[in-house]
């Protein structure tokens, strides 16, 4: 059974930074492409940022790029996505997601999410 | 960017009605379109992939059709579980963008 499971999120200052992580298993990790997609309170989902399989290569959303990075451990089945110059409109629920057998660019298992909170 | 725009943003029906939803894209994105189901407090989950595929585990009462720039989601027979939000999502181009959503409802 596939799983995925977030961590890190929490209240962080505006300015500040954040690592969140998503351990995966229940399939091979190097297999799939990984994505982040965000839900602000009662908002939307938005794409935030996806990696490939091998880890080569790697695509942002305008509105993080230069500030968000993404980046994978193969070895340890683990997403990362390092959080820096966070501000208030990055206050979401934060799901890791992978394709799966469906085809990059599907989001075919979720994890639960973790929140992300930015306030002073 | 794609922007999608879903239709309507709230659908009131009972059980046992059929439920139809749009999505419609600013350009053309092919067949690349899904959908997902996200109900409160939980995760979206992917109903339907490449604009008809239904993903493994959803009922066949989900089917979904289109190509292009407009898109249908079909619920036949709505079950009480039916009840959710529904997005769409397009991959034919970076950035992946999603719609606003259509909330089906009582």
């Amino acid at each position: 059974e596939v799983q995925l499971v977030e961590s890190g999120g929490g209240l962080v200052q505006p300015g500040g930074s954040l690592r969140l992580s998503c351990a995966a298993s229940g399939f091979i990790f190097g297999t799939f492409a990984m994505s982040w997609v965000r839900q602000a309170p009662g908002k939307g989902l938005e794409w935030v940022s996806t990696i490939s399989g091998s880890g080569g290569g790697t695509f942002y959303a305008d509105s993080v790029k230069g500030r968000l990075t993404l980046s994978r451990d193969n070895s340890k089945n683990t997403l990362y996505l390092q959080m820096n110059s966070l501000r208030g409109d990055d206050t979401a629920v934060y799901y890791c997601a992978a394709d799966g057998a469906y085809g990059s660019g599907w989001f075919g298992y979720w994890g639960q999410g973790t929140l992300v909170t930015v306030s002073s | 960017e794609i922007v999608l725009t879903q239709s309507p943003a709230t659908l009131s029906l009972s059980p046992g009605e059929r439920a139809t939803l749009s999505c419609r894209a600013s350009q053309s994105v092919s067949s690349y379109l899904a959908w997902y189901q996200q109900k409160p407090g939980q995760a979206p989950r992917l109903l339907i992939y490449d604009a008809s595929n239904r993903a493994t585990g959803i009922p066949a009462r989900f089917s979904g059709s289109g190509s292009g720039t407009d898109f249908t989601l079909t619920i036949s027979s709505l079950e009480p579980e039916d009840f959710a939000v529904y997005f769409c999502q397009q991959r034919s181009n970076w950035p992946l963008t999603f719609g606003g959503g259509t909330r089906v409802e009582i």
